[in-house]
Protein backbone atom coordinates (compact mmCIF):
# COMPACT_ATOMS: atom_id res chain seq x y z
CA UNK A 1 0.00 0.00 0.00
CA UNK A 2 1.26 3.68 -0.64
CA UNK A 3 2.45 6.33 2.55
CA UNK A 4 3.07 9.45 2.59
CA UNK A 5 5.42 11.10 5.25
CA UNK A 6 6.05 14.53 6.10
CA UNK A 7 7.86 16.31 8.62
CA UNK A 8 8.42 17.94 11.00
CA UNK A 9 4.72 17.74 12.31
CA UNK A 10 5.43 21.27 13.73
CA UNK A 11 7.98 24.16 13.49
CA UNK A 12 8.43 27.38 14.91
CA UNK A 13 10.73 29.43 13.19
CA UNK A 14 11.85 33.23 13.80
CA UNK A 15 11.54 35.78 10.78
CA UNK A 16 14.24 35.86 8.25
CA UNK A 17 15.32 32.15 9.06
CA UNK A 18 15.32 29.74 6.37
CA UNK A 19 12.83 26.73 5.83
CA UNK A 20 12.67 22.92 4.60
CA UNK A 21 9.97 20.77 4.67
CA UNK A 22 10.31 17.46 3.37
CA UNK A 23 7.24 14.63 1.81
CA UNK A 24 8.49 12.01 0.59
CA UNK A 25 6.03 8.81 -1.15
CA UNK A 26 6.04 5.07 -0.64
CA UNK A 27 4.59 2.56 -2.72
CA UNK A 28 3.98 4.12 -5.83
CA UNK A 29 6.44 5.15 -9.07
CA UNK A 30 6.17 8.68 -10.66
CA UNK A 31 3.37 9.91 -8.67
CA UNK A 32 2.11 13.85 -9.32
CA UNK A 33 2.75 15.89 -6.11
CA UNK A 34 1.74 18.74 -4.79
CA UNK A 35 1.96 21.46 -1.83
CA UNK A 36 -0.69 23.49 -0.23
CA UNK A 37 -1.16 25.83 2.68
CA UNK A 38 -3.94 26.20 5.38
CA UNK A 39 -3.79 29.42 6.82
CA UNK A 40 -5.97 29.68 10.30
CA UNK A 41 -9.69 29.28 9.57
CA UNK A 42 -9.20 29.60 5.83
CA UNK A 43 -9.11 26.80 2.87
CA UNK A 44 -6.44 25.46 1.37
CA UNK A 45 -4.37 26.96 -1.18
CA UNK A 46 -2.15 25.09 -3.91
CA UNK A 47 1.14 26.33 -4.23
CA UNK A 48 3.09 23.84 -5.98
CA UNK A 49 2.81 20.88 -8.17
CA UNK A 50 4.91 18.58 -9.96
CA UNK A 51 4.51 15.57 -12.25
CA UNK A 52 7.80 14.54 -12.74
CA UNK A 53 11.84 15.09 -11.12
CA UNK A 54 12.48 18.32 -11.28
CA UNK A 55 9.36 19.67 -13.28
CA UNK A 56 7.82 22.16 -10.38
CA UNK A 57 4.80 24.53 -11.78
CA UNK A 58 3.97 27.52 -9.12
CA UNK A 59 0.60 28.60 -8.93
CA UNK A 60 1.28 31.28 -6.43
CA UNK A 61 3.97 34.14 -6.75
CA UNK A 62 5.90 33.83 -3.11
CA UNK A 63 9.22 33.52 -1.36
CA UNK A 64 8.19 29.91 -1.11
CA UNK A 65 10.07 27.26 -3.76
CA UNK A 66 9.30 23.91 -4.29
CA UNK A 67 12.03 20.90 -5.41
CA UNK A 68 11.94 17.69 -6.35
CA UNK A 69 14.87 15.63 -6.06
CA UNK A 70 13.84 12.19 -6.51
CA UNK A 71 10.99 10.56 -7.93
CA UNK A 72 9.29 10.61 -4.85
CA UNK A 73 10.80 12.95 -2.68
CA UNK A 74 8.77 16.81 -2.80
CA UNK A 75 10.83 19.34 -0.80
CA UNK A 76 9.08 22.69 0.51
CA UNK A 77 11.84 25.75 0.75
CA UNK A 78 12.34 29.69 1.68
CA UNK A 79 15.45 31.32 2.11
CA UNK A 80 13.67 34.18 4.54
CA UNK A 81 10.64 33.44 5.91
CA UNK A 82 8.06 36.12 6.35
CA UNK A 83 5.40 36.12 9.50
CA UNK A 84 2.68 35.69 6.39
CA UNK A 85 4.22 32.49 5.71
CA UNK A 86 3.00 31.07 9.13
CA UNK A 87 -0.40 28.12 8.10
CA UNK A 88 -0.50 24.53 7.98
CA UNK A 89 1.41 22.86 5.14
CA UNK A 90 -0.08 19.62 3.50
CA UNK A 91 2.00 17.49 0.74
CA UNK A 92 -0.18 15.16 -1.45
CA UNK A 93 0.16 13.26 -4.11
CA UNK A 94 -2.27 11.25 -6.79
CA UNK A 95 -1.54 9.02 -10.11
CA UNK A 96 -1.56 10.64 -13.83
CA UNK A 97 -4.86 9.02 -13.96
CA UNK A 98 -7.76 10.91 -14.93
CA UNK A 99 -10.20 10.39 -11.99
CA UNK A 100 -6.86 9.66 -9.21
CA UNK A 101 -7.65 11.15 -5.92
CA UNK A 102 -5.65 12.95 -4.02
CA UNK A 103 -3.82 11.54 -0.45
CA UNK A 104 -2.91 13.83 1.88
CA UNK A 105 0.19 13.45 4.66
CA UNK A 106 -0.89 14.79 8.36
CA UNK A 107 0.54 18.11 7.52
CA UNK A 108 3.51 20.61 9.07
CA UNK A 109 2.15 23.43 11.25
CA UNK A 110 4.15 26.20 10.55
CA UNK A 111 4.42 29.13 12.96
CA UNK A 112 6.76 32.32 12.03
CA UNK A 113 7.59 34.56 15.08
CA UNK B 1 -10.88 25.36 -13.54
CA UNK B 2 -14.58 25.42 -13.39
CA UNK B 3 -16.01 26.95 -9.18
CA UNK B 4 -17.76 25.37 -7.01
CA UNK B 5 -20.43 27.17 -4.52
CA UNK B 6 -21.22 25.51 -0.92
CA UNK B 7 -22.71 26.40 1.84
CA UNK B 8 -20.32 28.03 4.81
CA UNK B 9 -21.99 25.98 7.46
CA UNK B 10 -24.18 22.93 8.40
CA UNK B 11 -25.51 21.68 11.39
CA UNK B 12 -27.05 17.87 11.84
CA UNK B 13 -28.31 15.60 14.42
CA UNK B 14 -26.08 12.19 15.45
CA UNK B 15 -27.43 8.81 13.64
CA UNK B 16 -29.66 11.30 11.11
CA UNK B 17 -28.95 11.61 7.68
CA UNK B 18 -27.27 14.31 5.66
CA UNK B 19 -27.18 15.80 2.86
CA UNK B 20 -23.97 18.47 1.63
CA UNK B 21 -25.20 20.35 -1.26
CA UNK B 22 -22.65 21.64 -3.80
CA UNK B 23 -23.47 24.21 -6.87
CA UNK B 24 -21.12 23.55 -9.88
CA UNK B 25 -23.22 25.60 -12.68
CA UNK B 26 -20.22 26.06 -14.98
CA UNK B 27 -19.01 22.17 -15.02
CA UNK B 28 -17.49 21.11 -18.42
CA UNK B 29 -18.22 17.45 -19.70
CA UNK B 30 -14.89 16.72 -18.51
CA UNK B 31 -15.03 17.40 -15.13
CA UNK B 32 -15.19 15.06 -12.14
CA UNK B 33 -16.57 15.60 -8.83
CA UNK B 34 -14.58 14.73 -5.98
CA UNK B 35 -15.75 15.22 -2.44
CA UNK B 36 -13.02 15.48 0.59
CA UNK B 37 -13.26 16.01 4.38
CA UNK B 38 -11.06 17.29 6.63
CA UNK B 39 -10.92 16.93 10.76
CA UNK B 40 -9.62 19.21 12.41
CA UNK B 41 -5.57 19.33 12.55
CA UNK B 42 -5.74 16.88 9.69
CA UNK B 43 -4.59 16.69 6.06
CA UNK B 44 -7.53 16.59 4.29
CA UNK B 45 -9.74 12.41 3.33
CA UNK B 46 -10.67 11.45 0.41
CA UNK B 47 -14.32 10.82 0.58
CA UNK B 48 -15.84 9.94 -3.42
CA UNK B 49 -15.60 10.90 -6.92
CA UNK B 50 -18.20 10.65 -9.69
CA UNK B 51 -18.72 11.35 -13.76
CA UNK B 52 -22.63 11.56 -14.48
CA UNK B 53 -23.57 8.72 -12.28
CA UNK B 54 -24.78 8.04 -8.51
CA UNK B 55 -21.51 6.87 -6.19
CA UNK B 56 -21.75 4.65 -3.42
CA UNK B 57 -18.65 3.49 -0.97
CA UNK B 58 -18.61 2.62 2.47
CA UNK B 59 -18.20 6.52 3.61
CA UNK B 60 -20.94 8.32 1.45
CA UNK B 61 -23.21 8.45 -1.48
CA UNK B 62 -23.27 10.83 -4.28
CA UNK B 63 -25.75 11.97 -6.01
CA UNK B 64 -25.25 14.22 -9.47
CA UNK B 65 -27.91 16.31 -10.91
CA UNK B 66 -29.07 15.14 -14.53
CA UNK B 67 -27.87 18.26 -15.99
CA UNK B 68 -24.46 17.88 -13.54
CA UNK B 69 -24.83 21.29 -12.00
CA UNK B 70 -25.20 20.63 -8.90
CA UNK B 71 -24.63 17.45 -6.46
CA UNK B 72 -25.14 16.12 -2.82
CA UNK B 73 -22.82 14.29 -0.83
CA UNK B 74 -25.15 12.20 1.47
CA UNK B 75 -23.87 10.84 5.03
CA UNK B 76 -26.45 8.18 6.02
CA UNK B 77 -26.08 8.31 9.15
CA UNK B 78 -24.24 11.16 11.00
CA UNK B 79 -21.84 10.55 13.92
CA UNK B 80 -20.17 12.83 16.20
CA UNK B 81 -16.94 11.64 13.96
CA UNK B 82 -18.18 13.60 11.01
CA UNK B 83 -17.71 16.67 11.95
CA UNK B 84 -15.55 17.83 9.65
CA UNK B 85 -14.68 20.59 6.38
CA UNK B 86 -16.71 18.79 3.42
CA UNK B 87 -15.07 20.06 0.08
CA UNK B 88 -16.70 20.27 -3.15
CA UNK B 89 -14.02 20.22 -6.05
CA UNK B 90 -14.07 19.43 -9.71
CA UNK B 91 -11.04 18.27 -11.29
CA UNK B 92 -10.72 18.38 -15.18
CA UNK B 93 -9.62 15.11 -17.55
CA UNK B 94 -7.18 16.04 -20.07
CA UNK B 95 -4.97 18.66 -18.29
CA UNK B 96 -1.48 18.78 -17.99
CA UNK B 97 -2.24 17.32 -14.70
CA UNK B 98 -4.20 16.03 -11.90
CA UNK B 99 -3.91 19.70 -9.66
CA UNK B 100 -7.48 20.12 -7.75
CA UNK B 101 -8.24 23.33 -6.25
CA UNK B 102 -10.29 23.74 -2.86
CA UNK B 103 -12.79 26.43 -1.93
CA UNK B 104 -13.61 26.96 1.43
CA UNK B 105 -16.18 24.11 1.99
CA UNK B 106 -18.79 23.60 4.42
CA UNK B 107 -18.44 23.21 8.01
CA UNK B 108 -20.56 20.23 8.75
CA UNK B 109 -21.60 19.87 12.90
CA UNK B 110 -22.82 17.07 14.39
CA UNK B 111 -25.30 17.63 17.51
CA UNK B 112 -25.43 14.06 19.89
Amino acid sequence: SQTIHQWPATLVQPVGSPLSLECTVEGTSNPNLYWYRQAAGRGLQLLFYSVGIGQISSEVPQNLSASRPQDRQFILSSKKLLLSDSGFYLCAWNRGWRDSPLHFGNGTRLTVT
Amino acid sequence: DAKTTQPNSMESNEEEPVHLPCNHSTISGTDYIHWYRQLPSQGPEYVIHGLTSNVNNRMASLAIAEDRKSSTLILHRATLRDAAVYYCILRTIGGATNKLIFGTGTLLAVQP
